[in-house]
């Protein structure tokens, strides 16, 4: 089966300016992460979707980020404007359900010039 | 809250040989699942291991072990007969029981020296 794909692998941009980073989960996978992972740290979470409910967004900046995940399927995670504190991997995953292993995709690297 | 810490950042060992890498957490739940994942520079996270808090038996997976000490609150991942694909970040991470939200170590990062 794919795994979960992430676009773009890399990104480039000077503060802020809008970005946006896409993800497509496993096929069938009802359950759909957004993390960040700062260098050198492990992955912290933004944001779980199930379907296409937002029901855990408490470590989202809302001032900035967004996301949706429209049809429940892809997703997008946007940041308008990026501050240079923002670069970053982050990272899409997903779950068949909540409670079952996650399956992550290979990541964006954000770097903010 | 629970929290997740690898003490060690760093750790090297000779191909072919034996390495342990440490892991501790805290938590208030008597029921929870503990994990290690591997980062290799690819980035994607790959589930190595899963322990369930319940099982008293450490989980096996080939090379992968783990040494699971609940009431220290310990879980150590030991990779048997290193191979140079073994070079990567390796997280612990927990899942408390009928939670979703995965609480991630700061990782350790794992040399396999030829």
């Amino acid at each position: 089966e794919a795994g979960v794909v992430q676009s773009p692998r890399y990104k480039i941009i000077e503060k802020k300016q809008p970005v946006a980073f896409w993800c497509n989960p496993i096929s069938g996978h009802n359950t759909l992460y957004w993390y960040r992972q700062n260098l050198g740290q492990g992955p912290e979470l933004l944001i779980r979707y199930e379907n296409e409910e937002a029901v855990d967004d408490s470590q989202l900046p809302k001032d900035r980020f967004s996301a949706e995940r429209l049809k429940g399927v892809d997703s997008t995670l946007k940041i308008q404007p990026a501050e240079l504190g923002d670069s970053a991997v982050y990272l899409c995953a997903s779950s068949l359900r909540g409670n079952q292993p996650q399956h992550f995709g290979d990541g964006t690297r954000l770097s903010i010039l | 809250a629970q929290t997740v810490t690898q003490s060690q950042p760093e750790m090297s060992v000779q191909e072919a040989e034996t390495v342990t890498l440490s892991c501790t957490y805290d938590t208030s739940e008597s029921d929870y699942y503990l994990f290690w994942y591997k980062q290799p520079p690819s980035r994607q996270m790959i589930l190595v291991i899963r322990q369930e808090a319940y099982k008293q038996q450490n989980a096996t997976e080939n090379r992968f072990s783990v040494n699971f000490q609940k009431a220290a609150k310990s879980f150590s991942l030991k990779i048997s007969d290193s191979q140079l694909g073994d070079a990567a970040m390796y997280f612990c991470a927990y899942r408390k029981k009928g939670a979703q939200k995965l609480v991630f170590g700061q990782g350790t990062r794992l040399t396999i020296n030829p």
